[in-house]
C-alpha cells in the first residue's frame, strides 16, 4: 500500500536554529499538507499546498514557516528560527481530490 | 463554544463489546466527516470518510452523521485488543483545512 515517508522521525534543535522537515507524499497525490500535534494535544492545520503554491495556511504559520516542493516527490516544511514552542509532532499528508488523508509516521521535533 | 468537540475518555471496554465513539460540531458548514486512528507516536490512519448526512458501513465500523443534531458517531462492532488506539473525528467545509477533534483514548480488554 502506497505511503507517505517523512526524515527525520526525530530531530533535536536548538532554539533559534533552522529546521527542515522532510517528507514524500503519495507520488498520484495531488494537495499536500502539514500538520502538528503537541503532546496531548489537537492535530492542528498548518498548511495546504496544491498547483505549486500554497492554497490555505492557519495563524500558527507565520513568517517562520515555510513550504518547498522542490523537485516532483519531495515537500519540505522549514522553520528558519525554532522556538521552545516548537516543539511537536509534524505530520506530512497528502491526498487526491478529497478529503480523506494518508499521513506519514510524522517527525517529532524538540527544540532545547 | 470549540469548532469540535469529543470526550476525550479514556473508555475501557471488554473485547467482543460494541463501542460508541461521538463527536459534537457547532459549524454548519461542515460537509465532509472523517474518523481517523492514531496508535502511540504514529501518524493517523483514515477510517471513515462521509459526505453530508447518513451512514456509511465498512467491515465492523459503522459512521453516522446526523447534520441536523451537528452529531457524528462511530461504531465499532466485535472490538478486539488491537483496536486499542486513540480515535480522531476530523471535519471539513469543502477548503484545505481540516478541523480535528481531540480524540478519545480507547481500550478494549482481551
Amino acid at each position: 500500500e502506497p505511503e507517505v515517508t517523512q526524515t527525520p522521525s526525530h530531530q533535536v534543535t536548538q532554539m533559534g536554529q533552522e529546521v527542515i522537515l522532510r517528507c514524500v507524499p503519495i507520488s498520484n497525490h495531488l494537495y499536500f499538507y502539514w500538520y502538528r500535534q503537541i503532546l496531548g494535544q489537537k492535530v492542528e492545520f498548518l498548511v495546504s499546498f496544491y498547483n505549486n503554491e500554497i492554497s490555505e495556511k492557519s495563524e500558527i504559520f507565520d513568517d517562520q514557516f515555510s513550504v518547498e516542493r522542490p523537485d516532483g516527490s519531495n515537500f519540505t516544511l522549514k522553520i528558519r528560527s525554532t522556538k521552545l514552542e516548537d516543539s511537536a509532532m509534524y505530520f506530512c499528508a497528502s491526498s487526491t481530490s478529497d478529503y480523506g488523508y494518508t499521513f506519514g509516521s510524522g517527525t517529532r521535533l524538540t527544540v532545547v | 463554544q470549540k469548532e469540535v468537540e469529543q470526550d476525550p475518555g479514556p473508555l475501557s471496554v471488554p473485547e467482543g463489546a460494541i463501542v460508541s465513539l461521538n463527536c459534537t460540531y457547532s459549524n454548519s458548514a461542515f460537509q465532509y466527516f472523517m474518523w481517523y486512528r492514531q496508535y502511540s507516536r504514529k501518524g493517523p490512519e483514515l477510517l471513515m470518510y462521509t459526505y453530508s448526512s447518513g451512514n456509511k458501513e465498512d467491515g465492523r465500523f459503522t459512521a453516522q452523521v446526523d447534520k441536523s443534531s451537528k452529531y457524528i458517531s462511530l461504531f465499532i462492532r466485535d472490538s478486539q485488543p488491537s483496536d486499542s488506539a486513540t480515535y480522531l473525528c476530523a471535519m471539513n467545509t469543502g477548503g484545505f483545512k481540516t478541523i480535528f477533534g481531540a480524540g478519545t483514548r480507547l481500550f478494549v480488554k482481551a
